[in-house]
């Protein structure tokens, strides 16, 4: 167990619709990292956040938003769904920004959108 | 900008040989690498990193990379495969300049019996 936990695990949606993805990361970690993972593209790096402010944007369309809360928990939301948005999201958490450290990943959630 | 290329997509081995799973970085500064296992319906999980302390770094299962900067290489091998090592392996790379961490595409380990 990473102490990274993600909700839901699975979500099955359809094309056009608008779904949120939750992250709460390790115990005294201040920042969040979302990646997304499929087949063709591998993992991709979407956002990171550093207690609650943006700190570094990776591929993430403009279909998708992030945040992080004051609790530090960070929600990624995706809107306008398309087939090609199915992938497994991970989240990831590390002590400070800019660690050179351990990444902890949580378990994902997988996105499968009809 | 700072990132790393697996080699092979796709690697199979028998039970008891050599692992080896390539991984070439580019990067203008010295980089902060890594390797990370993802088992089936799992997150990643960190097997080992370099940080310039030690080109050879030991990690947990057994499993251990060396930091060749002549060959901007960071290759991980494990002496003797288990069928426990089947998985997805990923080297990875931490941009002091972005805080960004670049995962490569991913190397599928596949041991035979």
């Amino acid at each position: 167990d990473s102490g990274v936990t993600q909700t839901p695990k699975h979500l099955i949606t359809a094309t056009g619709q608008r779904v949120t993805l939750r992250c709460s990361p390790r115990s005294g970690d201040l920042s969040v990292y979302w990646y997304q993972q499929s087949l063709d593209q591998g993992l991709q790096f979407l956002i990171q956040y550093y207690n609650g402010e943006e700190r570094a944007k990776g591929n993430i369309l403009e279909r998708f938003s992030a945040q992080q809360f004051p609790d530090l928990h960070s929600e990624l939301n995706l809107s306008s769904l398309e087939l090609g948005d199915s992938a497994l999201y991970f989240c990831a958490s590390s002590v400070v920004e800019g660690n050179t450290g351990e990444l902890f990943f949580g378990e994902g959630s997988r996105l499968t959108v009809l | 900008a700072q990132s790393v290329t697996q080699l092979g997509s796709h690697v199979s081995v028998s039970e008891g040989a050599l692992v080896l799973l390539r991984c070439n970085y580019s990067s203008s500064v010295p980089p902060y690498l890594f390797w990370y296992v993802q088992y089936p319906n799992q997150g990643l999980q960190l097997l080992l990193k370099y940080t310039s302390a030690a080109t050879l770094v030991k990690g947990i299962n057994g499993f251990e990379a060396e930091f060749k900067k002549s060959e901007t290489s960071f290759h991980l091998t494990k002496p003797s495969a288990h069928m426990s090592d089947a998985a997805e392996y990923f080297c990875a790379v931490f941009s002091s300049g972005t805080y960004k961490y670049i995962f490569g595409t991913g190397t599928r380990l596949k041991v035979l019996a």
